[in-house]
């Protein structure tokens, strides 16, 4: 099975309105988590990690996470969305003998 | 803009051949991991090294091969080159192992095999 899901090939949501990317996990243990965020023809881009505390995660550009460990997912979350956000976003979880895996990506549409 | 280069940025190749992907990493980080990006797909991890040694790796074949040098830049050797190898590579460079740092992407480089 995947380490890391990412059910949504695409998210839309209008500008201004809050935004969820979902994410779900399966490694044992406690799991590192992140997203990562790619915009057309740049590079990937660290937005947050959980590692271990505090189960809400804030990072770059207002986004945020919350680490769930009953329901294994890693949600990112936006109160506000810009049309900037507009991207290629990916979780990824560290599995054992130190690998990343990604999830397949979610395509994040804010509409104006 | 990080500070993590890649060269080339494209490069075309013939199956069979083989082909040397280079990394610079962002001053100060002694960590570099290597991915392969295939066309609308995530990120597939290959390697991980830290300070010259091999420190994780992911599900590919012994052909993929790396280096990293005392100034932690780091090479991706690819040999015995396959169709299915087309792909955009992609370094990240961090100040440590073991993906509890942020890691720091360079822009990649597009392989095609022919």
């Amino acid at each position: 099975a995947q380490s890391v899901a990412q059910p949504e090939d695409q998210v839309n949501v209008a500008e201004g309105n809050p935004l969820t990317v979902k994410c779900t996990y399966s490694v044992s243990g406690n799991p590192y988590l992140f997203w990562y965020v790619q915009y057309p023809n740049r590079g990937l881009q660290f937005l947050l990690k959980y590692i271990t505390g505090d189960n809400l995660v804030k990072g770059s550009y207002g986004f945020e996470a919350e680490f769930n460990k009953s329901q294994t997912s890693f949600h990112l979350k936006k109160p506000s969305a810009l049309v900037s956000d507009s991207a290629l976003y990916f979780c990824a979880v560290r599995e054992g003998g130190n690998k990343l895996v990604f999830g397949a990506g979610t395509i994040l549409r804010v509409k104006s | 803009e990080t500070g993590v280069t890649q060269s080339p940025t494209h490069l075309i190749k013939t199956r069979g051949q083989q082909v040397t992907l280079r990394c610079s990493s962002q001053s100060g980080h002694n960590t570099v991991s290597w991915y392969q990006q295939a066309l609308g797909q995530g990120p597939q991890f290959i390697f991980q090294y830290y300070r010259e040694e091999e420190n994780g790796r992911g599900n590919f074949p012994p052909r993929f091969s790396g280096l990293q040098f005392p100034n932690y830049s780091s090479e991706l050797n690819v040999n015995a080159l396959e169709l299915d190898d087309s792909a955009l590579y992609l370094c990240a460079s961090s100040l440590g192992q073991g993906f509890i740092y942020e890691q720091y992407f360079g822009p990649g480089t597009r392989l095609t095999v022919t």
